[in-house]
């Protein structure tokens, strides 16, 4: 079955420095990619995704890179705020698997 | 729209009980998937449904757990008899697009503990 790998676990950026986390995926039937961001308390929440007809999307602070041949796809949050402390989770289809978590901490 | 309303928020309950656990998709999803979120493993996906009907269960740890879906807006995850080791969060999430493709909405989750 599909196995995704995420690293690193934990982050810790400094406010206004750029995160990047990273995610590996084996089933290259795989062809939806999102990131979910989940906050202390909450149910995890899509802040963008990707399709595997493209290899860059992008939405005001955030963007995600996707390379199929190398089976990877990266989070890039840029500008870094306190608000972007939270659990991030990667994920891919077929089948939804999700990735183990990044805990990012935004240090002011 | 109210998004995906789960409850209770918090279970307690003694090893051996009946834990009956309550999601209400966002109307207009075709598919609701149940999750089970724990430390040591992570986000799981024990079941999900597509227009009411069960597509993959193979994620559903024993048969102690069970899950229905009797109409598009309600769906219930039953652990009968509970054990310590359940304890988890469990989210309900709804999809507009039907099976695994597209994009989840979450429920606040259900803290369950079983002692």
């Amino acid at each position: 079955g599909e196995n995704v790998e995420q690293h690193p676990s934990t982050l810790s950026v400094q406010e206004g420095d750029s995160a990047v986390i990273k995610c590996t995926y084996s089933d290259s039937a795989s062809n939806y990619f999102p990131w979910y961001k989940q906050e202390l308390g909450k149910g995890p929440q899509l802040i963008i995704d990707i399709r595997s007809n493209v290899g860059e999307k992008k939405d005001q602070r955030i963007a995600v890179t996707l390379n199929k041949t190398a089976k990877h796809f990266s989070l890039h949050i840029t500008e870094t705020q306190p608000e972007d402390s939270a659990v991030y989770f990667c994920a891919a289809a077929q089948k939804l698997v999700f990735g183990q978590g990044t805990r990012l901490t935004i240090n002011p | 729209d109210a998004g995906v309303i789960q409850s209770p928020r918090h279970e307690v309950t003694e090893m051996g009980q009946e834990v009956t656990l309550r999601c209400k998709p966002i109307s207009g999803h075709n598919s609701l998937f149940w999750y089970r979120q724990t430390m040591m493993r992570g986000l799981e996906l024990l079941i999900y449904f597509n227009n009411n009907v069960p597509i993959d269960d193979s994620g559903m740890p024993e048969d102690r757990f069970s899950a229905k879906m009797p109409n598009a807006s309600f769906s219930t995850l039953k652990i009968q008899p509970s054990e310590p080791r359940d304890s988890a969060v469990y989210f309900c999430a709804s999809s507009p697009s039907p099976g695994q493709g597209g994009k989840l909405f979450f429920g606040s989750g259900t803290q369950l503990s079983v002692l």
